[in-house]
């Protein structure tokens, strides 16, 4: 089955710089990748998605890049803020009804 | 429009106790999901259905059961609950048109559960 890697577990920035979370995938297969925000003891939001036939999407100061020769796909975030600090996850579809495999989530932490 | 709706917001059971875990969506969503959230392990899917009158596991199935009554409603039940079940379970719901077709899951609130 897949198997999606994320780093960093951990990531502390300051308010203003930027952020990259990173994330691998095995399965050749997979075809969307979508990021999730969850801020504590709430559900997870998704933030921004990218299919596979695509390289870049952009929103606001969200980014995600996609290399599928890799197998890799990031999540870059601009001019952070401490509304920003949350746990993010990068999930990988291989196309069987939406079916998502989760990374193991990266904290951000945002200091004013 | 509420979304996807999942009651209880919290549980606690005792070893061997049953229970089901109830989830509504609202969104006239085809596909539903089930996943448990464990520290440090991300999201992992229990069981899914497709359409209504479909189930299949996921990844991590056992101990449990489901049964999707019917378009809106997706339920999770563990018949013999065990302190490895303790977890906060999500729902969620997508419009998947085709075993190739993929689309953004939104999840409910969660159910706390604690099994002592």
């Amino acid at each position: 089955g897949e198997n999606v890697e994320q780093h960093p577990s951990t990531l502390s920035v300051q308010e203003g710089d930027s952020a990259v979370i990173k994330c691998t995938y095995s399965d050749s297969a997979s075809n969307y990748f979508p990021w999730y925000k969850q801020e504590l003891g709430k559900r997870p939001q998704l933030i921004i998605d990218i299919r596979s036939n695509v390289g870049e999407k952009k929103d606001q100061r969200i980014a995600v890049t996609l290399n599928k020769t890799a197998k890799h796909f990031s999540l870059h975030i601009t001019e952070t803020q401490p509304e920003d600090s949350a746990v993010y996850f990068c999930a990988a579809s291989n196309g069987g009804y939406s079916t998502l495999t989760f990374g193991k989530g990266t904290m951000l932490l945002v200091s004013p | 429009n509420a979304g996807v709706t999942q009651t209880p917001k919290f549980q606690v059971l005792k070893t061997g106790q049953s229970m089901t875990l109830q989830c509504a969506q609202d969104m006239n969503h085809n596909s539903m999901y089930w996943y448990r959230q464990d520290p440090g392990m991300g999201l992992r899917l229990i069981y899914y259905s497709a359409s209504e009158g479909t189930t299949d596991k996921g990844e991590v199935p056992n101990g449990y059961n489901v049964s999707r009554l019917n378009k809106r409603e997706f339920s999770l039940r563990l018949e013999s609950a065990a302190p490895s079940q303790t977890s906060v379970y999500f729902c969620a719901s997508s419009e998947v048109r085709g075993l190739t077709d993929n689309q953004p899951q939104h999840f409910g609130d969660g159910t706390r559960l604690s099994i002592l």
